[in-house]
């Protein structure tokens, strides 16, 4: 199975900081990368798919990033709604595994 | 789209479980439908997808047979079954839909459905 390592696991930022998350993929993956919110007591929301395609509806301050084994998530200019934890999933082989998580919170 | 989940479920280990998802607003046959599972506090972790119309399955369910995972696509439906429950498949579980494809997320979340089960 495809190892996928995020880090860090948890930052602490402010309202306004960029922040930048990290998925590191055992094997070479290509593009097959998704990107993932989750606030407490909700659903998964999807973010990003094929490592850098913005989702419908998602706000431009989210990107995505990289191709092989390193990816990142990026959040422009962080904004009160965006305190959650993410995680990256690969898709390029089965298992499709998903990333420890990464929290979110606030400085 | 809209994938609706039955509700929660408290059950005894050893006892069998099934919790459906049933799926609307979409050619239900056509597109991939799947599982992914939280343990309390935890992380994500794909446990598999089906296509309804031929039932063809990619999971990493262990050991083989006790969970499993089916569709009934005459009703739009997509099961996770267990055939003897432990304490540690205490989790919330949720249904999922890539509509573009396997290869591109998990678009479509339904609620979730919260399984406990005692010791």
């Amino acid at each position: 199975d495809i190892q996928m390592t995020q880090s860090p696991s948890s930052v602490s930022a402010s309202v306004g900081d960029r922040v930048t998350i990290t998925c590191r993929a055992s094997q070479g993956i290509s593009s097959w990368l998704a990107w993932y919110q989750q606030k407490p007591g909700k659903a998964p929301k999807l973010l990003i798919y094929a490592a850098s395609v913005l989702q419908s509806g998602v706000p431009s301050r989210f990107s995505g990033s990289g191709s092989g084994t390193d990816f990142t998530l990026t959040i422009s200019s962080l904004q009160p709604e965006d305190f959650a934890t993410y995680y990256c999933q690969q898709a390029n082989s089965f298992p499709h595994t998903f990333g420890g998580g990464t929290k979110v919170e606030i400085k | 789209v809209q994938l609706v989940q039955s509700g929660a479920e408290v059950k005894k280990a050893g006892e069998s479980l099934k919790i459906s998802c049933k799926g609307s607003g979409y050619s239900f046959a056509t597109y991939w439908i799947g599982w992914v599972r939280q343990m309390p506090g935890k992380g994500l972790e794909w446990m598999g997808i089906i296509f309804p119309g031929d039932s063809e399955t990619r999971d990493n369910l262990s050991p083989q047979g006790q969970v499993t995972i089916s569709a009934d696509k005459s009703i739009s439906t997509a099961y996770l079954q267990w055939s003897s429950l432990k304490a540690s498949d205490t989790a919330m579980y949720y249904c999922v839909s890539p509509n573009r494809g396997y290869s591109y997320g998990f678009d479509y979340w339904g609620q979730g459905t919260l399984v406990t089960v005692s010791s």
